[in-house]
């Protein structure tokens, strides 16, 4: 699966818009780019995932580039429980279920 | 529908002692996998269950560990005899049986597990 490159950490201030850049720049064709966020002591959430077409659903938008090697997950109107760890990861789609492979993702934190 | 569940959800033993968590996944998930995070580190995958079948334990760090699924339901996790650096946090995931699409994990709350 390919490598991913996040920030370490961002600030938001509530009620805006909450913009997460990811680089994967060795993704192959058949690499789908998943979204998933750790709130503190909580299980690691799925938030949403996309191939090449940007995906919206209720919880946030997934851009991914024409080129397909950086994506921005959108948290639109960002609230103070959305501060949580994200983590963009890459993996293949294939016929078999696969793990995920976790990066340090970014630590963002929502600021009233 | 109730999602992934865990027990316990703190566990403190001593040093050379026996700890088994177990894992509940979504009703009709096929795909059972084990995570765990210590302490400063990244989630680290350990293991993953297709069915009652172990699909991929490479992530297992030794033999202490033994994790086991029968009956294709819920999973047992077991560190035998436990050691200071097995402390961290252990999650549980699963998801449908994968077809053309890539699957979609959706984990548990979690373990805490602290050897004293």
């Amino acid at each position: 699966d390919a490598k991913t490159t996040q920030p370490p950490s961002m600030d938001c201030a509530e009620g805006r818009a909450a913009n997460l850049p990811c680089n994967h720049s060795t993704i192959s064709g058949n690499e789908y780019v998943y979204w998933y966020r750790q709130i503190h002591s909580q299980g690691p959430q799925y938030i949403i995932h996309g191939l090449k077409n940007n995906e919206t659903n209720e919880m946030a938008s997934l851009i991914i580039t024409e080129d397909r090697k950086s994506s921005t997950l959108i948290l639109p109107h960002a609230t103070l429980r959305d501060t949580a760890v994200y983590y963009c990861i890459v993996r293949v789609a294939s016929g078999s279920a696969r793990q995920l492979t976790f990066g340090s993702g970014t630590q963002l934190t929502v600021l009233p | 529908e109730a999602g992934v569940t865990q027990f316990p959800s703190h566990s403190v033993i001593e040093k050379g002692q026996t700890v088994t968590l177990r894992c509940d996944p979504i009703s009709g998930h096929d795909n059972l996998y084990w995570y765990r995070r210590v302490m400063g580190k990244e989630i680290k995958f350990l293991l993953h269950f297709v069915k009652e079948s172990k699909q991929d334990e490479s992530g297992m760090p030794n033999n202490r560990f033994l994790a086991e699924r029968t009956g294709g339901t819920y999973s047992t996790l077991k560190v035998q005899p436990a050691e200071l650096e097995d402390s961290g946090v252990y999650f549980c995931a699963s998801s449908l049986l994968a077809g053309v699409h890539t699957d979609t994990q959706y984990f548990g709350p979690g373990t805490r597990l602290t050897v004293l």
